[in-house]
């Protein structure tokens, strides 16, 4: 399958701080990337959509000011967690799609654990 | 009603048994029809696509469509332990990827 990279892999920040995590696609041209939040024995959830060099369209919910989105290339995307709190922990995964690799289908990257402390 | 709904489990079957997971969804104009593995703490990783009524076989897996009932399967042969996973069912309801709906997952334990 597709390569999706997500890094890094895991992070601990202090409560107040930001983080930045990145997803880049490997293979392929990702006109499309999105970002999913996963706790602990619970169903993916949506966060946003973000297409190249577009401003990112958010789930109902999601401060977009608090998770930044940048999808400035058909290989990366960035979500910057800011001002992180403890409830912001969770398991942060990224997923692409696009050219080259079947319209249709979503390829996953490994995830980042979010450790707020 | 729920966009994609899965059967929650867990789904316990023995070893070698074959495994049935199922589906359904609500919007008719859906287009196609993925299944994910999702290992614990891990990132859901595609392991069959459909997009036309009848059945795709890729290894151990056969992916089943039915449009007019709207319910796409999953059956696993030969079940593994290793197949002990969340499975995830998705539907892209459009030509591409903007309006993709993830199912909850159905939890699978194979009992060796």
């Amino acid at each position: 399958g597709a390569v999706v990279s997500q890094h890094p892999s895991w992070v601990i920040c202090k409560s107040g701080t930001s983080v930045k995590i990145e997803c880049r696609s490997l293979d392929f041209q990702a006109t499309t990337m999105f970002w999913y939040r996963q706790f602990p024995k619970q169903s993916l959830m949506l966060m946003a959509t973000s297409n190249e060099g577009s401003k990112a369209t958010y789930e109902q919910g999601v401060e977009k000011d608090k998770f930044l989105i940048n999808h400035a290339s058909l290989t990366l995307s960035t979500l910057t967690v800011t001002s992180a709190h403890p409830e912001d922990s969770s398991f942060y995964i990224c997923s692409a799609q696009g050219r080259g690799r079947g319209t249709y289908e979503q390829y996953f990257g490994p995830g980042t654990r979010l450790t707020v402390t | 009603q729920k966009e994609v709904e899965q059967n929650s489990g867990p789904l316990s079957v023995p070893e070698g048994a074959i495994a049935s997971l199922n589906c359904t969804y609500s919007d008719r104009v859906s287009q196609s029809f993925f299944w994910y593995r999702q290992y614990s703490g891990k990132s859901p990783e595609l392991i069959m696509s459909i997009y036309s009524n009848g059945d795709k076989e890729d290894g151990r897996f056969t992916a089943q469509l039915n449009k007019a009932s709207q319910y796409v399967s999953l059956l696993i042969r030969d079940s593994q332990p290793s197949d002990s996973a969340t499975y995830l069912c998705a539907v892209n309801r459009g030509n591409y990827g903007q309006n993709f709906v993830f199912g909850p997952g159905t939890r699978l334990s194979v009992l060796p």
